[in-house]
């Protein structure tokens, strides 16, 4: 059974810092990875996919990096602005059948002006 | 586009009662996913459909939860009795197709389901 671990649960960093959120997987089977930043009382935002078959993703400063064999990604968030204060979660979906995805915890990130 | 829309967007009910949620897709997507995020957690999937067949309901605590997703569009979910520990936020998504290409799934607002 698929398992997904954030750490740490919570983060406070004053703005312009950078920063990374960890995410680990006790299973190396994945298709691939996703990180999803939710807001309060809102759904959940699609940041970044990376595939299997890749090793990091980027979109503005966000970075994320995938290590199927040690089972860890992380997402590197550079220059920190308070509007990325939010929870951040990551999910794995398996190599075959239904796309389910397997979710951690969330990271809740607050960023401090 | 147009997103993913749930309703309602909040409910408050007390435990025994029954209550049910709706969802409507994003136009010409074929799969539907429900979720179950209990507050401090991370979504957990409780049922997924292709069209409007069930590819996984393998969470769905079946004594108590129901879906159905006819004409392959809307979907509701229901949940008859409610119990306490079902309070949470409950999320829909929607993507393309599954099968064994992914494609990216994109998620409504939520339920926030109260149970006194």
């Amino acid at each position: 059974k698929q398992e997904v671990t954030q750490i740490p649960a919570a983060l406070s960093v004053p703005e312009g810092e950078n920063l990374v959120l960890n995410c680990s997987f006790t299973d190396s089977a994945i298709y691939n990875l996703q990180w999803f930043r939710q807001d309060p009382g809102k759904g959940l935002t699609s940041l970044l996919l990376i595939q299997s078959s890749q090793r990091e993703q980027t979109s503005g400063r966000l970075n994320a990096s995938l290590d199927k064999s040690s089972g860890r990604s992380t997402l590197y968030i550079a220059a920190s602005q308070p509007g990325d204060s939010a929870t951040y979660l990551c999910a794995v979906s398996r190599i075959q059948g239904a796309q389910k995805l397997v979710f951690g915890q969330g990271t809740r990130l607050t960023i401090n002006p | 586009e147009a997103g993913v829309a749930q309703s309602p967007r909040y409910k408050i009910i007390e435990k025994r009662q029954s209550v049910a949620f709706w969802c409507n897709p994003i136009s010409g997507h074929a799969t539907l996913y429900w979720y179950q995020q209990i507050l401090g957690q991370g979504p957990k999937l409780l049922i997924q459909f292709q069209n409007n067949g069930v590819v996984d309901d393998s969470q769905l605590p079946k004594d108590r939860f129901s879906a159905e997703r006819l004409k392959g569009v809307d979907s509701t979910l229901k949940i008859q009795p409610a119990k306490l520990e079902d309070s949470a936020v409950y999320l829909c998504a929607s993507s393309r197709t599954s099968g064994n290409s992914y494609n990216e799934q994109f998620f409504g607002p939520g339920t926030r389901l109260t149970v006194l």
